[in-house]
């Protein structure tokens, strides 16, 4: 089973504030990267899907990067505003299978009026 | 709008009771998919089903098993083997299983025991 770690577990941060967090995973037979915002009391949105090295992706204030030699993607949220508070959810696919996303247990941000 | 659709929103079970969980999808996506969250602990893959009348298990498959009759739709059952059912419960689809399909998820499903 492959291991995903995200960094920190929680953060609070001010309105206004820029803020970014880690995901980290195995390097070896890596497929894709998967990044998701999850609000509470709805479901999981997909923000990305990263699959080459030194990809950049961005949606609106939010941006990722993604190192796929050192095993790492971070999230940047610019300008954080109380909406963009939610848990983020980072996943991959199996080495073995590229078919079983594994989640890391996410970072749950909180932004602060 | 097209989405998927999870019910009932809150179940509770008896000990040595059997549950289904439903799952729709108007999105005509071949692959759907059923997680566990616990607390504290990322999504576990339960089952997944890649096209109608196929699925696999995942990595917590015991104590639950599932059904494909229809690309729209992928309950699960939750037995009376699974001896710790209290979790909620995603369930999610994509186009197909490749690694670079997002997945769409439902609203989730939060099981009880009585």
């Amino acid at each position: 089973i492959l291991n995903v770690e995200q960094s920190p577990q929680s953060l609070h941060v001010q309105e206004g504030d820029s803020t970014n967090f880690t995901c980290s995973f195995p390097s070896s037979n890596f497929y894709a990267l998967h990044w998701y915002r999850w609000e509470t009391a709805k479901s999981p949105e997909a923000l990305f899907v990263m699959t080459l090295n030194g990809d950049e992706k961005k949606k609106g204030q939010i941006s990722a990067t993604l190192n796929t030699k050192e095993g790492y993607s971070y999230l940047y949220i610019k300008g954080s505003q109380p909406e963009d508070s939610a848990t983020y959810l980072c996943a991959s696919p199996y080495s073995g299978s590229a078919r079983q996303l594994t989640f890391g247990s996410g970072t749950q941000l909180t932004v602060l009026p | 709008d097209g989405g998927i659709t999870q019910s009932p929103k809150y179940l509770f079970r008896k000990e040595g009771q059997n549950v289904t969980l439903s799952c729709e999808q108007n999105l005509n996506h071949d692959a759907m998919y059923w997680y566990r969250q616990d607390p504290g602990q990322g999504l576990r893959l339960i089952y997944y089903s890649q096209i109608v009348n196929d699925f696999q298990k995942g990595d917590i498959a015991e104590g639950y098993s599932v059904s494909r009759e229809k690309k729209e739709s992928f309950p699960l059952t939750v037995t009376s083997a699974q001896k710790n059912p209290t979790a909620f419960y995603l369930c999610a689809s994509s186009i197909s299983v490749q690694r670079g399909q997002p997945q769409h998820f439902g609203d989730g499903t939060r099981l009880s025991i009585l």
